[in-house]
Parts: structure tokens; C-alpha cells; sequence
């Protein structure tokens, strides 16, 4: 079946370090691949997402490429701020659903 | 505008009891979902609505869960003879049609005592 294994949380850095959480997926058909924020007390919003091979997707100084080689969609960002403290998930659709498969979650706590 | 607003924010009911939670989605939103999210796991999918019916109800557990949308609007998850293991948040989003970005509410957090 469909499946989402990202990175083991929580993450802890510092403000400006090198962010990266690592995703990778197992899907049936040809997947679109996004990535969700949870802010402390909101709902799930959708950060980037990139929807065939080798699309990267970006918002917010956070990127995403989409490796179908290595079935993987990592999320990266080059200089957190502590704005950024909130739980990450990657998550899947396969063509033809449109249901969401998430990952467990990584908590990113961002310390000044 | 409003955003996807579901009621109650927390719901305490006792082992047997049937419950209803209620999901209020973007206005002109036809496409709505349904997502359960037990402590420490990501969202799971429980069933999606285009419009008044339900295009896929293939991740509801067992028949003591349905969900309707009677108008194409508001929605209601509905469990009957709770179970402990029901204890989670349920997860309302709703887009504009198929194929376009899900808004999630904050979501109802059930625990069955």
C-alpha cells in the first residue's frame, strides 16, 4: 500500500542553523508530494508541495525536491527562525485519490 | 473569510455513548474529508465527500463510524458505542473541488472515558 516514512522527532536547533527532515515514500500509482505545518494551537496548512519527478517546491525559505529515484521529498531550509517551532508532515496522493497519506510527524523546536 | 470550523473544539464522552461531531467548511467548498490523528501519528484518512456524497469511505474502521453531508455543506461524523480506542482528534478539511489544496480545521479532540 501506500506509505510515508519520515524523520524520527523532535528536532531541537538553533535560530539560523541548517534544517533538514528527512522523507520518503512507497506508492502503487504516481504520487503528488507535499509537505504540512502545524503551528502550536492551528490547523494543518499546507507548506510546498511539487507533483512529478524532479519538481521542487518552495514557500517560506523552505524547498523540497521531488526524487522519484530515491523516493523522496526531504524538507530543507537553510537558516530557521524560531517562528518555525511547529510539526512538520510529508504526505502523499496518488493519482486518481484524493485522499492524503501523511507521515508521523517531526516536531521542530527552534531556540533563539 | 472564514476558514474550516468544526464544533466542539474537545468532546468527553463515556465508553458506549454515541457521539457527533460536526464540520463547517470553507463557503463554496464542494470537496470535504475526514481524518483521524491518534497521539503521536499523522493524519489518517477516514472518508472524502464531493458535493453530497461520498466519493470514498474506504479508510472508515468498522460500522460504528458514518458521515453525511445531506445540503453539500456541513458535515457530521457520527460514532456509535464509543470505544476507548476512538480517543483521538478528527480532522475536517474541505477545497474548493477535486484536485486543489485542503484546508484543515483545528480539529475535534475526542476521549472516550
Amino acid at each position: 500500500g501506500d506509505s510515508v516514512t519520515q524523520m524520527e522527532g523532535p528536532v531541537t536547533l538553533s535560530e539560523e542553523a541548517f534544517l533538514t527532515i528527512n522523507c520518503t515514500y512507497t506508492a502503487t500509482g504516481y504520487p503528488s508530494l507535499f509537505w504540512y505545518v502545524q503551528y502550536p494551537g492551528e490547523g494543518l496548512q499546507l507548506l510546498l508541495k511539487a507533483t512529478k519527478a524532479d519538481d521542487k517546491g518552495s514557500n517560506k525559505g523552505f524547498e523540497a525536491t521531488y526524487r522519484k529515484e530515491t523516493t523522496s521529498f526531504h524538507l530543507e531550509k537553510g537558516s530557521v527562525q524560531v517562528s518555525d517551532s511547529a510539526v512538520y508532515f510529508c504526505a502523499l496522493s496518488v493519482e486518481g485519490s484524493e485522499k492524503l497519506v501523511f507521515g508521523k510527524g517531526t516536531k521542530l523546536t527552534v531556540n533563539p | 473569510g472564514a476558514g474550516v470550523s468544526q464544533t466542539p473544539s474537545n468532546k468527553v464522552t463515556e465508553k458506549g455513548k454515541y457521539v457527533e461531531l460536526r464540520c463547517d467548511p470553507i463557503s463554496g467548498h464542494t470537496a470535504l474529508y475526514w481524518y483521524r490523528q491518534s497521539l503521536g501519528q499523522g493524519p489518517e484518512f477516514l472518508i472524502y465527500f464531493q458535493g453530497t456524497g461520498a466519493a470514498d469511505d474506504s479508510g472508515l474502521p468498522n460500522d460504528r463510524f458514518f458521515a453525511v453531508r445531506p445540503e453539500g455543506s456541513v458535515s457530521t461524523l457520527k460514532i456509535q458505542r464509543t470505544e476507548r480506542g476512538d480517543s483521538a482528534v478528527y480532522l475536517c478539511a474541505s477545497s474548493r473541488d477535486m484536485n486543489t489544496e485542503a484546508f484543515f480545521g483545528q480539529g475535534t479532540r475526542l476521549t472516550v472515558v
